[in-house]
């Protein structure tokens, strides 16, 4: 069975200061990892992912995550945190050869100006 | 190009009546997926097609919930009766199962807040 635990609900941290949230995940095999992003009243949008290949994938709006096989991770964070990142992101996992994707269960980011 | 798109964006209902919610997929998308998000259980997904076929739904809650898709650019969520805790928002997306370069990229439509009273 698949599963993915995104550590903290809420994270606050300040404009400027590293944005790092957190993603583990289980699986028989390795999976296919993504990061989405929800804004207020959107619907979700691709971030990143990670399928094959270089570990560390960069995405969208400068963000970037680490697929670390050894820890069964794949944090996502961002240098500097910008007042417009403030949304709620979701880490998900696919098994190779399925089609659909099981979703964490969110972590809110909050931007302190 | 449109993206993914549902209607209505809201809807305010009384227990006991029919909702049906509607979901245009990206045109050339081979899969189409419906996820219902709320507070207590995140995203959940409900039931997914491919090439108009319901391929999983298992995850459908229980017989009053029911989704078809006649062809490739319409697909409904039907909730008879409805009920208080079928209150969510409910988002249909759709992906290119063929498109090796958008692996496992879902494109959410904005979705339909739905509320039974």
């Amino acid at each position: 069975a698949q599963s993915v635990t995104q550590l903290g609900s809420h994270v606050s941290v300040s404009e400027g200061a590293l944005v790092l949230l957190r993603c583990n995940y289980s699986s028989s095999v390795p999976p296919y990892l993504f990061w989405y992003v929800q804004y207020p009243n959107q619907g979700l949008q691709l971030l990143l992912k990670y399928t094959t290949g270089a570990t560390l994938v960069k995405g969208i709006n400068g963000f970037e995550a680490e697929f670390k096989k050894s820890e069964t991770s794949f944090h996502l964070t961002k240098p500097s945190a910008h007042m417009s990142d403030a949304a709620e992101y979701f880490c998900a996992v696919r098994k190779p050869g399925a089609n659909n994707l099981f979703f964490g269960t969110g972590t809110r980011l909050t931007v302190i100006p | 190009d449109a993206g993914v798109i549902q209607s209505p964006r809201h809807e305010v209902t009384e227990m006991g009546q029919e909702v049906t919610l509607r979901c245009k997929p990206i045109s050339g998308h081979d899969y189409l997926f419906w996820y219902r998000q709320t507070m207590m259980r995140g995203l959940e997904l409900l039931i997914y097609f491919n090439n108009n076929v319901p391929i999983d739904d298992s995850g459908m809650p229980e017989d009053r919930f029911s989704a078809k898709m006649p062809n490739a650019s319409f697909s409904t969520l039907k909730i008879q009766p409805s009920e208080p805790r079928d209150s969510a928002v409910y988002f249909c997306a759709s992906s290119s199962g063929g498109d090796p370069q958008a692996l496992g990229e879902l494109f959410f439509g904005e979705g339909s807040r739905l509320t039974v009273l």
